[in-house]
């Protein structure tokens, strides 16, 4: 049982480049998002899916893409990199409990640190 | 304002010691309530939920104050493992869980 699993865990782009970041898990989870990390900032919520063909915006989306083609799978796209989106992206996913996904506690990848020069 | 606040620290605490975070949040809406422990250059990791009642998970301590809106958290006995930084989550209800910015804890022996 790997939990979440994300890949690349470093990359460097250039301003203009495109990428997408990699997130799986295994244990089943109807619920993914994905976070960035900034100093002092706190994570903040990118985008969020609640199960496999939903998705929806969190409180800093643009600039990113998402698609939950299964429940496994949640990648987050970089449209066109730029130095604003340098920062530790994070992915989560939780399980729904008897109330609310609210309740549960999120499960975390490894983190990708991105740099855009 | 942020709707979820924490002293950002550090708290600079000798092995032992008992120290105490607060964090406030401003959605009196707020449904469920946590707190996460991040090492550094690590992933958010669950240290304990957060439980109207208060709740004990050996040397840590809860406690929600609904009418106030902040949450705190108590360290008793405090270990060189405990240096991290805390975070404070909270959730409405809904699909957005809202972390706060966390408090640095460095522990010295």
């Amino acid at each position: 049982n790997a939990g979440v699993t994300q890949t690349p865990k470093f990359q460097v782009l250039k301003t203009g480049q495109s990428m997408t970041l990699q997130c799986a898990q295994d244990m089943n989870h109807e619920y993914m998002s994905w976070y960035r990390q900034d100093p002092g900032m706190g994570l903040r919520l990118i985008h969020y899916s609640v199960g496999a063909g939903i998705t929806d915006q969190g409180e800093v989306p643009n600039g990113y893409n998402v698609s939950r083609s299964t429940t496994e799978d949640f990648p987050l796209r970089l449209l066109s990199a730029a130095p604003s989106q340098t920062s530790v992206y994070f992915c989560a996913s939780s399980y729904y409990s008897s109330t609310g996904f609210y309740n549960s506690p999120l499960h975390f990848g490894n983190g990708t640190r991105l740099t855009v020069t | 304002r942020k709707e979820v606040e924490q002293d950002p620290g550090p708290f600079n605490v000798p092995e032992g010691a008992t120290v105490a975070f607060n964090c406030t949040y401003s959605n009196s809406a707020s449904q469920s309530f946590f707190w996460y422990r991040q090492d550094c250059r690590k992933e958010p990791k669950l240290l304990m939920s957060v439980y109207s009642s208060g709740n004990e998970d050996g040397r840590f301590t809860a406690q929600l104050n609904r009418a106030s809106q902040y949450i705190s958290l108590l360290i008793r006995d405090s270990k060189l493992s405990d240096s991290a930084t805390y975070l404070c989550v909270v959730n409405t209800g809904g699909f957005k869980t809202i972390f706060g910015a966390g408090t640095r804890l460095f522990v010295k022996a």
